[in-house]
């Protein structure tokens, strides 16, 4: 199985900080890479995929790049909904696999 | 607009059997997949599979060791997860997912979540 590593593990930010997420993957994975936030007891929500791309109603504050095996996510002007857990995932082979998740929490 | 419609929370026994349906509309069927992935308390989501709704063709992880099977009703556009041999660390929120799909066996990341079904093992 493919290893996605994130960090940090958790971040602290204050109210409109710009934040970067990282995500490594054991192999190369062909841009073959999504990012989900997750709020506390809700389901993920889509929001980057081929590691660069905006899922359809996503604001352009947050935003992806990366290639190969290494990947960022970057969140700009956090506001309050924006505290949440982050995670990657690799949809290169089988089994896709998801990172640690990465937890963003107001400094 | 997309709607998918899970079933409600199960509780079950070890050994027992347990099956969650994922009723899905707002969107074209033929080019898309299922998948179903869960999420274990306090830890990361977890991908079981997916079954491609146009083509009826399935995608496990071998995670499961065979446990796994996911179906799709054409008439009820509902896709169905059986989870079998249950134990204790099957104690999850499961939850299905659409993707776009560009062949019968190739298929993309989930962009579209049902609410997720909370499935309990304990005797």
């Amino acid at each position: 199985d493919i290893q996605m590593t994130q960090s940090p593990s958790s971040l602290s930010a204050s109210v409109g900080d710009r934040v970067t997420i990282t995500c490594r993957a054991s192999q190369v994975i062909n841009n073959y890479l999504a990012w989900f936030q997750q709020q506390p007891g809700k389901a993920p929500r889509p929001l980057i995929y081929a590691a660069s791309s905006l899922q359809s109603g996503v604001p352009s504050k947050f935003s992806g790049s990366g290639s190969g095996t290494d990947f960022t996510l970057t969140i700009s002007s956090l506001q309050p909904e924006d505290f949440a857990t982050y995670y990657c995932q690799q949809y290169n082979s089988y089994p896709m696999t998801f990172g640690q998740g990465t937890r963003l929490e107001i400094k | 607009q997309v709607q998918l419609v899970q079933s409600g929370a199960e509780v079950k026994k070890p050994g027992a059997s347990v099956k969650v349906s994922c009723k899905a509309s707002g969107y074209t069927f033929s080019t898309s997949a299922m998948h179903w992935v869960r999420q274990r308390p306090g830890q990361r989501p977890e991908w079981m599979g997916w079954i491609n709704a146009g083509h009826s063709n399935t995608k496990y992880s071998e995670n499961f060791q065979g446990r796994v099977t996911i179906t799709w009703d054409t008439a009820a556009s509902t896709a169905y997860m059986e989870l079998s041999s249950l134990r204790s660390e099957d104690t999850a929120v499961y939850y299905c997912a659409k993707a776009y799909c560009s062949s019968s066996t190739t298929c993309y990341e989930p962009n579209f979540w049902g609410q997720g079904t909370l499935v309990t093992v304990s005797s």
